[in-house]
């Protein structure tokens, strides 16, 4: 079946440092979501990107979607301590109305 | 909208007994999502409602597991026998129309069974 990897697994950065996490499928895929589960709360939406190269920006956070459909990104510029948390990617593969969660990216940020 | 709604918030129980999580989504949503999040399997889909009928519940893990959809706006997941590697947080999300749709996720039922 469908399978979202997602590295790092952990990141730690100092606050105003950058952060990068990144997500491939082993499918092509229609569509990719970014939610942020912060501790001890639940996922919450933040996008989802539908075209081959799309990119959004969210104030410091930039989300990508690659040409051939089967990895994306997300970016965050200069981190603050509100971004601590874990950041999921999800997709949904060609033909299916289901999402696979990736493992997810723990972010913590040192003040 | 109160949002995804999710009882008990918390559920101690002794191996072997039933356990009953409880969701309602969000009104005017039509798609209902059962997860388990546990640290060592991350976020998985144990079944998954299109206008109250079950589409996938292939990610359910044991007949033990069973969930039912009776109407729109009322869903539950039972556990019975419970095990301990039952333990995990259970997350009920909704979603407008499909599942690739953005989610909207309850606060989760911790549950662990001793």
């Amino acid at each position: 079946g469908q399978q979202v990897m997602q590295i790092p697994q952990y990141q730690h950065v100092q606050e105003g440092e950058d952060f990068t996490t990144y997500c491939n499928s082993s499918t092509t895929l229609s569509n990719i979501q970014w939610y942020k589960q912060r501790p001890g709360g639940h996922p919450v939406f933040l996008i989802q990107l539908v075209k081959s190269g799309e990119v959004k920006k969210q104030k410091r956070l930039t989300f990508q979607f690659g040409e051939a459909k089967k990895n994306s990104s997300l970016h965050i510029t200069a981190t603050q301590t509100t971004d601590v948390g874990t950041y999921f990617c999800a997709g949904t593969g060609a033909g299916s109305y289901q999402l696979t969660f990736g493992k997810g990216t723990k972010l913590s940020v040192i003040p | 909208d109160a949002g995804v709604i999710q009882s008990p918030r918390h559920e101690v129980t002794e191996m072997g007994q039933e356990v009953t999580l409880r969701c309602k989504p969000i009104s005017g949503h039509n798609s209902l999502f059962w997860y388990r999040q546990t640290m060592m399997r991350g976020l998985e889909l144990l079944i998954y409602f299109n206008n109250n009928v079950p589409i996938d519940d292939s990610g359910m893990p044991e007949d033990r597991f069973s969930a039912k959809m009776p109407n729109a706006s009322f869903s539950t997941l039972k556990i019975q026998p419970s095990e301990p590697r039952d333990s995990a947080v259970y997350f009920c999300a909704s979603s407008l129309y499909r599942a690739s749709y953005e989610q909207y996720f309850g606060p989760g039922t911790r549950l662990t069974v001793t």
